[in-house]
């Protein structure tokens, strides 16, 4: 069975930093790019960005939004996908979702983390 | 990247079909076929319904059927049943490698 696990998040003052992270298992966790998705309450979904797998070169790419601020890496020994976000806003404040994926499309969604941005 | 846009709302009864669009642009959902469509029930995480335009995933009911012409896809759900009552979102690859989602449209079963 797949299994997403987000952890990491919180309440974080605006400027501030935090590190999600996504723990896997149930799948070829080296094989499959990882994304992340943004969900702000009563709001719709928001691609924040995605890493690639080792055979893709580990390449990166970012929403707008978030371009600059927001860094997504991923240990393949750990099965875990990181989301570093610096200089947070109070736009920010989601719900946030890794997913794996095979294609271009999102096949397994975690439960997700809660960022809260306020001071 | 702006998001695709989707109806904000549809409704049908126990039985119809309903069908719900996401328009994009040439550099998106009429540049690829890499629509996809997802379903989200209240508190909880979306799941995957339709990928590649028109493809199901294992254990999703071919009731689900999707579709796309030119900058347009759509996804249409035939007999309508209760428990598809929900938050249904497109999203497209893009020509900046990004992904992009719609702005969701909510289903009512009357």
């Amino acid at each position: 069975e797949v299994q997403l696990v987000e952890s990491g998040g919180g309440l974080v003052q605006p400027g501030g930093s935090l590190k999600l992270s996504c723990a896997a298992s149930g799948f070829t966790f080296s094989g499959s790019a990882m994304h992340w998705v943004r969900q702000a309450s009563g709001k719709g979904l928001e691609w924040v960005g995605r890493i690639r797998s080792k055979a893709n070169s580990y390449a990166t790419a970012y929403a707008a939004s978030v371009k600059g601020r927001f860094t997504i890496s991923r240990d393949d020994s750990k099965n875990t996908a990181y989301l570093q976000m610096n200089s947070l806003k109070t736009e920010d404040t989601a719900v946030y979702y890794c997913i794996c994926s095979y294609g271009f499309y999102f096949d397994y969604w975690g439960q997700g983390t809660l960022v809260t941005v306020s001071s | 990247q702006s998001a695709l846009t989707q109806p904000a709302s549809v409704s049908g009864s126990p039985g119809q079909s309903i069908t719900i669009s996401c328009t994009g642009t040439s550099s998106d959902v009429g540049g690829y076929n890499y629509v996809s469509w997802y379903q989200q029930h209240p508190g909880k995480a979306p799941k995957l319904m339709i990928y590649d335009v028109s493809n199901r995933p294992s254990g999703v009911s071919n009731r689900f059927s999707g579709s796309k012409s030119g900058n347009t896809a759509s996804l249409t759900i035939s007999g309508l049943q209760a428990e598809d009552e929900a938050d249904y979102y497109c999203s497209s690859y893009t020509s900046s490698s990004t992904q992009v989602f719609g702005g969701g449209t909510k289903l009512t079963v009357l």
